[in-house]
């Protein structure tokens, strides 16, 4: 059980353009969901938690316009990178978590390469 | 400030060679601390939750435990199979979930 999915594993972008990145929860409903971002050998960073039907709440020095987040399901969160630049290029990982547990449960990441 | 220290950075390991992975924390008001593995390039996967300090978890060679400010994975006789990041996170009072830099493990046969 808990299983959360990512869609597409990979994806390759062109400067400017803009890429949706999909998060599943396949066998329970996610009363919240989190964005991180993972760059080599380095830990987590938190980038923003979505509550399902409510706008998302950043981290600190993440923008909110280039980073968009919905919410729009209780299995399905959304984040689009706007205006991709070579330097969005990352390892984004998303996670849920069940209401009235503690622990959250984590996708596969989607690797994204802006060139 | 809420934080969490995992060390070491990175353990290398003869297959059998038990050891320890430490985790301390300074929160206000511990909610969970749990451990996760991560391979490369895959997300974390979930190991443990511990709640309250003396409390022990196991699962095959992993073993968790818990005190007032720090955690220990014990891994004992490790595979080649074992190796990959272990990443220790806190839910603080606030509800954040706060994750530390993780212990790169490595198990050679």
């Amino acid at each position: 059980g808990a299983v959360v999915s990512q869609h597409p594993s990979w994806v390759i972008c062109k400067s400017g353009t803009s890429v949706k990145i999909e998060c599943r929860s396949l066998d329970f409903q996610a009363t919240t969901m989190f964005w991180y971002r993972q760059f080599p050998k380095q830990s987590l960073m938190l980038m923003a938690t979505s509550n399902e039907g409510s706008k998302a709440t950043y981290e600190q020095g993440v923008e909110k316009d280039k980073f968009l987040i919905n919410h729009a399901s209780l299995t399905l969160s959304t984040l689009t990178v706007t205006s991709a630049h070579p330097e969005d290029s990352s390892f984004y990982i998303c996670s849920a978590r069940l209401a009235g547990v503690d622990e959250q449960y984590f996708g596969p990441g989607t690797r994204l390469t802006v060139t | 400030e809420d934080q969490v220290t995992q060390s070491p950075e990175a353990l290398r390991l003869q297959e059998g060679e038990s050891s320890s992975l430490n985790c301390s924390y300074t929160v206000s008001g511990l909610r969970g601390l749990f451990w996760y593995r991560q391979d490369p390039g895959k997300g974390p996967e979930f190991l443990f939750t511990l709640y309250s300090a003396g409390e022990e978890k196991e699962k095959e060679r992993l073993k968790a435990t818990l005190t007032k400010k720090e955690s220990f994975l014990h891994i004992t006789a490790p595979k080649p199979e074992d190796s990959a990041t272990y990443l220790c996170a806190v839910r603080a009072g606030g509800f954040k979930t706060i994750f530390g830099a993780g212990t790169r493990l490595f198990v050679k046969a």
